[in-house]
């Protein structure tokens, strides 16, 4: 399977807890993209990089949430101090540079209790 | 701030009728996307509609793009049951490869 891939796919926390997700692109895209889906909203975008460069965050990232794509292959994602706001689908997407499509991942559904 | 709006919200149609959904947005851009999704699923990419005037089809969808009018359509013909799903149409904003998307159409296609 060459597609984008997420794990894990579906993780229930406790409030407070810490959180990491996990994405691995398709090979050789060297775009990547971090967006957030509410149930019955469409995704909305949170962060994104080029190559390990993190070059947009969202002002929906707040300073709970930090990403890194530390040797530009593979993302993580991670939520400190869970709060019950924070529970959704969290979709990893990647692209080429200048082909404009995105192709997103299985995602991760985060339930915080 | 880019708006995007997607009319219907709710569609429900019976097998063989042809319908549209509409997709506006708010700031000039002239790339438009439009994905399908099945529910608890990821998003799967239908189109991508890079200039004025872009027409393009798959199957018994077809989608436009108006930049002048920041306008697309998504047209559907002869629905049938496969083709129920959410319908989101996203708009890059300012050409940063950020995708701002519409709040979705519900489709449901019934006997």
């Amino acid at each position: 399977d060459t597609g984008v891939s997420q794990d894990p796919r579906h993780k229930i926390t406790k409030r407070g807890q810490n959180v990491t997700f996990r994405c691995d692109p398709i090979s050789e895209h060297n775009r990547l993209y971090w967006y957030r889906q509410t149930l019955g909203q469409g995704p909305e975008f949170l962060t994104y990089f080029q190559n390990e460069a993190q070059l947009e965050k969202s002002r929906l990232l707040s300073d709970r949430f930090s990403a890194e794509r530390p040797k530009g292959s593979f993302s993580t994602l991670e939520i400190q101090r869970t709060e019950q706001g924070d529970s959704a689908m969290y979709l990893c997407a990647s692209s080429l540079p200048l082909r404009y499509e995105q192709y997103f991942g299985p995602g991760t559904r985060l339930t915080v209790t | 701030e880019l708006k995007v709006e997607q009319n219907p919200l709710f569609l429900s149609m019976q097998e063989g009728k042809n319908y549209t959904i509409y997709c506006n947005y708010s700031t000039t851009s002239d790339r438009l996307y439009w994905y399908r999704q099945d529910p608890g699923k990821s998003l799967e990419s239908l189109f991508v509609l890079l200039s004025n005037g872009a027409v393009k089809q798959e199957g018994r969808l077809m989608a436009s793009l108006d930049t002048k009018a920041r306008l697309s359509t998504l047209h559907i013909t002869a629905a049938v049951h496969d083709l129920s799903a959410t319908y989101f149409c996203a708009v890059d904003m300012f050409s940063t490869d950020k995708l701002i998307f519409g709040t979705g159409t519900r489709l449901q296609v019934f006997p």
